[in-house]
């Protein structure tokens, strides 16, 4: 059982470039999030998606776009990278649900030069 | 707004001897209130949760919580620190009606052998 799976796990992007983070989960669960984790700011939501087909933007979400694919697939996509978008990027998952458990995957470490 | 303080930054023991990590939260209601470990290179593993009942709570690896509603805290306990337990530890609480989490900035434990 995979759980949560994120790729790349590392990448290396010029200013303007574009790419998207891939993460999908086995786990059956209706929602699914985006953060992005920075030093001495802990973890701060991008985008999530409470269910499959909706998605809502969390703290930081301005230079990203978001696909829920299916229930299992949730992309993140940087349209025009810039340096400050360098971060390490999780994908979660959770039941849908006021005591939702989070479960994350192991990170997507980005640079943007 | 609801946030999540983690007062320490780093905090440095020595293998065998007691840990407490500090967690403040501002939120108006109960609040459901989580510790994630972060090893080095990989994603958040929840320690344990609290969302109601007994407030001294058990979670995996040997550590515990206690919430205290009257000084609005959630702070971590281990009564004798292993070198494996250097990691990085975040608390988070559940946002009213969004399900969200808010992370507090973490606080970083480095074991000395």
């Amino acid at each position: 059982n995979a759980g949560v799976t994120q790729t790349p796990k590392f990448q290396v992007l010029k200013t303007g470039q574009s790419m998207t983070l891939q993460c999908a989960q086995d786990m059956n669960h209706n929602s699914m999030y985006w953060y992005r984790q920075d030093p001495g700011m802990g973890l701060r939501l991008i985008y999530y998606s409470a269910s499959e087909g909706t998605t809502d933007k969390g703290e930081v979400p301005n230079g990203y776009n978001v696909s829920r694919l299916n229930k299992r697939e949730f992309s993140l996509r940087l349209e025009s990278a810039a340096p400050s978008q360098t971060s390490v990027y999780f994908c979660a998952s959770s039941e849908q649900g006021a005591k939702n458990i989070q479960y994350f995957g192991a990170g997507t470490r980005l640079s943007v030069l | 707004a609801q946030s999540v303080t983690q007062p320490d930054i780093h905090i440095t023991v020595s293998e065998g001897a007691s840990l407490e990590l500090r967690c403040n939260y501002s939120y108006g209601a109960t609040p459901y209130l989580f510790w994630y470990v972060q090893s080095p290179g990989q994603g958040l593993q929840l320690l344990l949760k609290y969302f109601s009942g007994d407030t001294l709570v058990q979670g995996i690896k040997g550590f515990e919580a206690e919430f205290k509603r009257s000084q609005s805290s959630f702070n971590l306990r281990k009564p004798s620190v292993h070198w494996s337990d250097a990691a990085e530890y975040f608390c988070a609480v559940i946002t009213s009606g969004t399900y969200k989490y808010i992370f507090g900035t973490g606080t970083r434990l480095k074991v000395l052998a």
